[in-house]
């Protein structure tokens, strides 16, 4: 099945600076990647995902960026305010079943004011 | 929509009651997925259904944990009996599921179960 690793584990950038996740996925027919930010004691929620027909995505200050090619994906997170702080997961949809999703282990991003 | 609901939000037990856990997926949805999270072990598959019908149970950790999924928008992962080691926090997450349009999962508000 699909194996998603993700990088770095813990992340502390000073506000305004740039946050930048990356997972790497092994099946090459994945199609689809979902990120998600889970604030502590809450759910997690999706933030932006990704299609493999298109390289990058940009929602306001977030970005994700895909590499077919490498097999990898990044969450580019700009002029990191407080409350952009919280865990961020990437996962990768199981292209055998459509439905099943494979996710990174969480970086846990805080901003420092 | 109201999203996913799950209930009870926090349940204490003690080791050896049994736990039922309640999901009600978004309407229209046709996947649902029940995880638990831990510190230790991150975001953990357990079971999910597809059209009420349980696809993939490999996650389940032993015979105590048991789910079904009786009609399209009610879900329930039981434990019997519960031990201290099932404390953890359990989401239930919904999906379109599979098609020409993949689908995010939306994620419940989790259920917090602590086992004394």
């Amino acid at each position: 099945g699909e194996n998603v690793e993700q990088h770095p584990s813990t992340l502390s950038v000073q506000e305004g600076d740039s946050a930048v996740i990356k997972c790497t996925y092994s099946d090459s027919a994945s199609n689809y990647f979902p990120w998600y930010k889970q604030e502590l004691g809450k759910r997690p929620q999706l933030i932006i995902d990704i299609r493999s027909n298109v390289g990058e995505k940009k929602d306001q200050r977030i970005a994700v960026t895909l590499n077919k090619t490498a097999k990898h994906f990044s969450l580019h997170i700009t002029e990191t305010q407080p409350e952009d702080s919280a865990v961020y997961f990437c996962a990768a949809l199981d292209p055998n079943t459509g439905n099943q999703f494979y996710f990174g282990t969480g970086t846990s991003l805080t901003v420092i004011p | 929509d109201a999203g996913v609901i799950q209930s009870p939000r926090h349940e204490v037990t003690e080791m050896g009651q049994e736990v039922t856990l309640r999901c009600k997926p978004i309407s229209g949805h046709n996947s649902l997925f029940w995880y638990r999270q831990t510190m230790m072990r991150g975001l953990e598959l357990l079971i999910y259904f597809n059209n009420n019908v349980p696809i993939d149970d490999s996650g389940m950790p032993e015979d105590r944990f048991s789910a079904k999924m009786p009609n399209a928008s009610f879900s329930t992962l039981k434990i019997q009996p519960s031990e201290p080691r099932d404390s953890a926090v359990y989401f239930c997450a919904s999906s379109l599921g599979s098609g020409p349009y993949n689908s995010p999962l939306h994620f419940g508000n989790g259920t917090r179960l602590t086992v004394t």
